[in-house]
């Protein structure tokens, strides 16, 4: 089945420990999404790839990168953690192109916990 | 700023009950609305949407959404829910800006059904 998947479901970290997570998806969608999701609130997108071109939301942390290395692949980095950090993080793709939209199909999500 | 607001963080009910879940969101555009759902343990999905065309949208597991575009409302209905539609649900706004689409999620409202 195509689908979006996260790797790893957990991770732990330390505190200002570098950490990437992993999102790869079978779906061959030329937009990629990650979202921050804390408890009991709603996904918050920090950036997307619309195709190679890098997105970033205004409210994006600097602490936060992420790389596309290619169509199937998208990475998000956190280069020094804190502890307001930990979060699920989710992975998103669309097949998208500029005045149309699209469902988004989410993967599992990545735990992180910051010690 | 475009937000979407969910009126109910938490509701329980009891197996059979009729379940009606109320979102409202705030842009005087052409907007794209869904409905996603997260089961314990599991990602985000897709639970109907509506691009446009009939209003009254009909989704998976026998449940429905109207969207009344002088409210700006798109809430979510099921006649008589089971117990395994005990899930969290996020009602969720596309918004097509700086030539980018964009989701814009609720807080989300947690559903527990009991037997």
């Amino acid at each position: 089945d195509a689908m979006v998947i996260q790797n790893p479901r957990y991770q732990v970290t330390q505190f200002g420990k570098p950490v990437t997570l992993s999102c790869s998806q079978t779906l061959n969608h030329n937009v990629m999404y990650w979202y921050q999701q804390k408890s009991s609130q709603a996904p918050k997108l920090l950036f997307h790839y619309y195709d190679k071109d890098f997105n970033n939301e205004a409210d994006t942390p600097d602490n936060f990168q992420s790389r596309r290395p290619n169509t199937s692949f998208c990475f998000l980095d956190i280069r020094s953690p804190g502890l307001g950090d930990a979060a699920m993080y989710l992975c998103a793709t669309s097949r998208a192109s500029r005045g149309r939209t699209d469902t988004q199909y989410f993967g599992p999500g990545t735990r992180l916990t910051v010690l | 700023a475009q937000s979407v607001s969910q009126h109910n963080h938490h509701v329980i009910l009891s197996e059979a009950a009729s379940l009606e879940l109320g979102c409202n969101y705030s842009y005087g555009g052409t907007v794209n609305l869904f409905w996603y759902v997260q089961y314990p343990g599991q990602h985000l999905q897709l639970l109907l949407k509506y691009f446009s065309g009939d209003p009254l949208v009909k989704g998976i597991k026998g449940f429905e959404a109207e969207f009344i575009k002088s409210k700006f409302s798109f809430n979510l209905r099921k006649p008589s829910v089971q117990w395994s539609d005990t899930a969290e649900y996020f009602c969720a706004v596309n918004l097509f800006s700086g030539g980018y689409n964009k989701l814009i999620f609720g807080a989300g409202t947690r559903l527990a059904v009991h037997p």
